[in-house]
């Protein structure tokens, strides 16, 4: 069975840093793109960040671009997201995804960490 | 970059009515498109894959259809249980943007 649980959300003040972390299990971690995507409050779906399984390939929303920074661990079947410079616009629940087959996209998510850029 | 236009915004049917979404991308998206449901409060679910493959579990009265850049999500016959926001990704190159959503609730 597919799992993904998000951790390293909270509060944080703007200006601030924050690094979510993605376990994976379930699947062949190491084969798979995957992806954060956000979600503010009573908003849409926001694609962030994703990373691509064969190579080391990364893609940035222009939202986020030169801020956040989406590394892998295969060794620990771990995605990460470090954030950076937040602002409040940034607050959101940050889900991670699997690819969809071995494309992007998200067949399976992760119950998502809540992100509250505030002071 | 493409943009991801999805009509109607909300729309509001009665239980066994078809329903049918649209999703537009201003480019071509070689069919990499994606649904998916968001239930209240509840993560995303993928509905459907490459514009018309259906995800394993996903109820069969979900269809997609369409290719290049004009895509249709269809619910046959609406039940209670997809009250939800529908949302459509492109995820052939970045950025994989998604469409705005659409609501659909129950006359």
């Amino acid at each position: 069975e597919v799992q993904l649980l998000e951790s390293g959300g909270g509060l944080v003040q703007p200006g601030g840093s924050l690094r979510l972390s993605c376990a994976a299990s379930g699947f062949t971690f190491s084969s798979y793109a995957m992806s954060w995507v956000r979600q503010a409050p009573g908003k849409g779906l926001e694609w962030v960040s994703s990373f691509s399984g064969v190579g080391s390939t990364t893609y940035y929303a222009d939202s986020v671009k030169g801020r956040f920074t989406i590394s892998r661990d295969n060794s620990k079947n771990t995605l990460y997201l470090q954030m950076k410079n937040l602002r409040a616009a940034d607050t959101a629940v940050y889900y991670c995804a699997k690819g969809i087959q071995l494309w992007f996209g998200g067949d399976y998510w992760g119950q998502g960490a809540l992100v509250t850029v505030s002071s | 970059d493409i943009q991801m236009i999805q009509t109607p915004s909300s729309l509001s049917a009665s239980v066994g009515d078809r329903v049918t979404i649209t999703c537009r991308a201003t480019q071509d998206t070689s069919n990499f498109l994606a649904w998916y449901q968001q239930k209240p409060g509840k993560v995303p679910n993928l509905l459907i894959y490459g514009a018309s493959t259906l995800q394993s579990g996903v109820p069969s009265r979900f269809s997609g259809s369409g290719s290049g850049t004009d895509f249709t999500l269809t619910i046959s016959s609406l039940q209670p249980e997809d009250v939800a926001t529908y949302y459509c990704q492109k995820y052939n190159s970045a950025p994989f943007t998604f469409g705005p959503g659409t609501k659909v609730d129950i006359k």
